[in-house]
């Protein structure tokens, strides 16, 4: 079956513009989560979604990130006036409710 | 505050020979752990986990043993092959949070 899709892949974007990052997850999977990766950096949590409950945003580095999940599915990553240490590679995963995560092949968002 | 601990950066094995991937943790809480692998421009995938109530779980070539006195977790590859080349990183969750804590991988290099 279909495994968790990102887009875009790669993303190019000016020092202070706003950039979205899409993430759809594994049909059925009721748990989202974003997560971060800087060059010669382990994954870094950004934020969990779990069906209907509150999203943990404990990992979110600054309030100028955020992020949506719309109707338990798809997911919407925002960051606001992105700068250069923003650059990383952003990875979303699913899982059911009690098992592995299941990763999509990330955003690699450039911020020049 | 690295609660997930992966003190070797890198490890070069030769082809046939036994991996052997260590992984620290400091959260008395977590009480399910993953390992996952991750090659260049590709999500990580999914290896091998083990619950707390278990100190072994093998799955053909790859054996995850964890010590819980110790708070250590090994993951053992046997007979390595050059395809293991990658990243591997190690993962923890528990005491009723979803949230999925990585390490900051090991670079495993096997030489042919």
């Amino acid at each position: 079956g279909a495994g968790v899709s990102q887009s875009p892949s790669n993303k190019v974007t000016e020092k202070g513009k706003d950039v979205e990052l899409r993430c759809d997850p594994i049909s059925g999977h009721t748990a989202l989560y974003w997560y971060r990766q800087s060059l010669g950096q382990g994954l870094e949590f950004l934020i969990y979604f779990q069906g209907n409950s509150a999203p943990d945003k404990s990992g979110l580095p600054s309030d100028r990130f955020s992020a949506e999940r719309t109707g338990g599915s798809v997911s919407t990553l925002t960051i606001q006036r992105t700068q250069q240490e923003d650059s990383a590679v952003y990875l979303c995963a699913s899982s059911p409710l009690a098992g592995a995560l299941h990763f999509g092949n990330g955003t690699r968002l450039t911020v020049t | 505050d690295q609660q997930v601990k992966q003190n070797s950066p890198s490890l070069s094995v030769q082809e046939g020979r036994i991996s052997i991937l260590n992984c620290d943790y400091t959260n008395s809480m977590f009480d399910y752990f993953l390992w996952y692998k991750k090659y260049p421009a590709e999500g990580p995938t999914f290896l091998i986990s083990i619950s707390s109530i278990k100190d072994k779980n093998e799955d053909g070539r790859f054996t995850v043993f964890l010590n819980k006195s110790a708070k250590h977790l090994s993951l053992h590859i046997v007979p390595s092959q050059p395809g293991d080349s990658a990243v591997y990183f190690c993962a923890a969750k528990g005491g009723g949070y979803q949230k999925v804590t990585f390490g900051t991988g090991t670079k495993l290099q096997v030489i042919p």
